[in-house]
Parts: structure tokens; C-alpha cells; sequence
């Protein structure tokens, strides 16, 4: 499958733990980014890399979000100290240089704060 | 605030009839606009695009600058066009501002 993957697929935590999930894009495309979507929204830009540089982050990534994307390859997504309305689909999606450039979507990964 | 609106969480037809999805945006320049769509347990998919002015299974959507909407349409409601529906605006920093999305729900 060459499509953008995520892992895990689910994820259940207990409040105040951390968790991690990973967006591995489509292997030509430069730009990545993350999205969150709760029940009966759309998704909602939380950041946005071109590379590895982080470009820009959404007023929803609180100070216990943290991404990364080191090598300009895959991502990781990190969420210290969830709290229960972190509940939600974290969206992976990826797109080549250009405007316009169709982006692609991963399955998402399912968080549940218990 | 640049705003996508879809107004109708579920919009529900019989197979045959025609669709309209409504979408409007809040955006005073020159939008890039597309729709998305999303079957059952499938990933968020592209479906078109205004720039490429296509049709994609029979969807077609116009962009009316003067209105501010991207409406999609197809003359034709099949049943496997059944599932969520989210128009969305492209920004200067390329990402996506989605609408809260339309049900649509094709009946036999």
C-alpha cells in the first residue's frame, strides 16, 4: 500500500498519560500535515510541515502537543498528560510541492481518554 | 474568520432523484475549493476539484463567486453515492479548512 499509514489505528488511555501516534506520508511528498476531528465536525488543522520544518500550528495544539517529522519522513504526533477532550480522529494527510496539490489522507488514528 | 459552511447535516434522497450539497464560503479573493468525500470505513478521499471544473461520478460543482458557494450537484442520486460529503478551502499556507460536513443518504 502506497497510501499515507498511521499507527496505531485505536488508542485507549487512561487521563494524564501520554500517548504517541505516527503518519508515515506518501514517500515523494514534501508536505504533511495533521488534523483532528471530532463527532460531527470536520477535520480541523492542528500543524503543518514542509519537510522537516514545522511551518505553522493551529491555536488548538495546546502546550502538551508536540510534532515532529525529523528526517523529513514520517511524523510522530505527541500528546503529554491527555485529558478527556483529546478524545477524537487524528488525521494524517500528505501532498506534494504546489498549490492545489491534492492531499492525501491516512485512515486516522482513534484516540479514547478514559 | 475564514469560514467553510455546510448548512444540512443529512441530506436524504431517493435513488434517481437529484442531489444538491450545499456549501458556502467566507472568503473575499479567489478560492481554491474542493470536495471531499468519505464512505463507510474508508479514508477521506478527494473528490474534485473548481480549478479542474471535471465530473466525477456524475458530480459536478460550480464555483459563484457572487453567492460565495461551491455547491455540489448530480442529476442522478445512485446508492453507493451514499456517505459523508465535506467541502472544503485550500489557504495561502496550502491547508484545508473543512465545512462540518453533509450526511448524504441515498434510499432504494
Amino acid at each position: 500500500d502506497t497510501g499515507v499509514s498511521q499507527d496505531p489505528r485505536h488508542k485507549i488511555t487512561k487521563r494524564g498519560q501520554n500517548v504517541t501516534f505516527r503518519c508515515d506520508p506518501i514517500s515523494e511528498h514534501n508536505r504533511l500535515y495533521w488534523y483532528r476531528q471530532t463527532l460531527g465536525q470536520g477535520p480541523e488543522f492542528l500543524t503543518y510541515f514542509q519537510n522537516e520544518a514545522q511551518l505553522e500550528k493551529s491555536r488548538l495544539l495546546s502546550d502538551r502537543f508536540s510534532a515532529e517529522r525529523p528526517k523529513g519522513s514520517f511524523s510522530t504526533l505527541e500528546i503529554q498528560r491527555t485529558e478527556q477532550g483529546d478524545s477524537a480522529m487524528y488525521l494524517c494527510a500528505s501532498s506534494s510541492a504546489g498549490g492545489g496539490s491534492e492531499a492525501f489522507f491516512g485512515q486516522g488514528t482513534r484516540l479514547t481518554v478514559v | 474568520a475564514q469560514r467553510v459552511t455546510q448548512p444540512e447535516k443529512l441530506l436524504s434522497v431517493f435513488k434517481g432523484a437529484p442531489v444538491e450539497l450545499k456549501c458556502n464560503y467566507s472568503y473575499s479573493g479567489s478560492p481554491e475549493l474542493f470536495w471531499y468525500v468519505q464512505y463507510s470505513r474508508q479514508r477521506l478521499q478527494l473528490l474534485l476539484r473548481h480549478i479542474s471544473r471535471e465530473s466525477i461520478k456524475g458530480f459536478t460543482a460550480d464555483l459563484n463567486k457572487g453567492e460565495t458557494s461551491f455547491h455540489l450537484k448530480k442529476p442522478f442520486a445512485q446508492e453507493e453515492d451514499s456517505a459523508m460529503y465535506y467541502c472544503a478551502r485550500m489557504d495561502s499556507s496550502y491547508k484545508l479548512i473543512f465545512g462540518s460536513g453533509t450526511r448524504l443518504l441515498v434510499r432504494p
